[in-house]
């Protein structure tokens, strides 16, 4: 079992560029999560995915669309990027609301 | 006022003593509380989960939870160079969102 796995795990964009991050579990769970993780901001939720179907506005969703493909994958996508959106990303996934497994991560730098 | 509450640390401590790290929350109707643990460069990966008032053991780690105070703690006996990590405190409010705490950087001096 891979767990969750994340693409890419470093980009570099350049201001209005776009780009999806993508991510997978093969843990058969139900929810999955995008969030950003800033220096003493702690780890905010940007959307969530309650199930198959189902994607929802998190504490910062301003500038990200996401789309859950089916029950395994869950892409996050910048349709515009700003420098404001540097930060590190992680895909989560849950059996509903217990406790969360995460991904290794994406290192994103917006110049 | 931030939602979970953690002091940034850092916070030192000698190999073998007990770290103990603590979480405050504001949502009075939070129901499950979550400890993890995030190495530099890596993710947070989880060590300890409580539901209900009271402490919970499992190994070196113990959570204790006091709802009516909405106070989270994790105490870590014989702490080890190898604990030194962040330590986030997660509250889950209900649904599917769960707010983490900034974090508490532990360095455990050999």
């Amino acid at each position: 079992n891979a767990g969750v796995t994340q693409t890419p795990k470093f980009q570099v964009l350049k201001t209005g560029q776009s780009m999806t991050l993508q991510c997978a579990q093969d843990m058969n769970h139900n929810s999955m999560y995008w969030y950003r993780q800033d220096p003493g901001m702690g780890l905010r939720l940007i959307y969530y995915s309650a199930s198959e179907g189902t994607t929802d506005k998190g504490e910062v969703p301003n500038g990200y669309n996401v789309s859950r493909l089916n029950k395994r994958e869950f892409s996050l996508r910048l349709e515009s990027a700003a420098p404001s959106q540097t930060s590190v990303y992680f895909c989560a996934s849950s059996d509903n609301n217990n406790e969360q497994f995460f991904g290794p991560g994406t290192r994103l730098t917006v110049l | 006022q931030k939602e979970v509450e953690q002091n940034s640390g850092p916070l030192s401590v000698p190999e073998g003593a007990i770290a103990s790290l603590n979480c405050t929350y504001s949502d009075r109707g939070s129901q499950s509380f979550f400890w993890y643990r995030q190495y530099s460069g890596k993710s947070p990966e989880l060590i300890m989960f409580i539901y209900s008032n009271g402490d919970k053991e499992d190994g070196r780690f113990t959570a204790q939870l006091n709802k009516a105070s909405q106070y989270v703690s994790l105490l870590i006996r014989d702490s080890q160079p190898s604990d030194s990590a962040t330590y986030l405190c997660a509250v889950n409010t209900g649904g599917f969102k769960t707010i983490f705490g900034a974090g508490t950087r532990l360095f455990v001096k050999a």
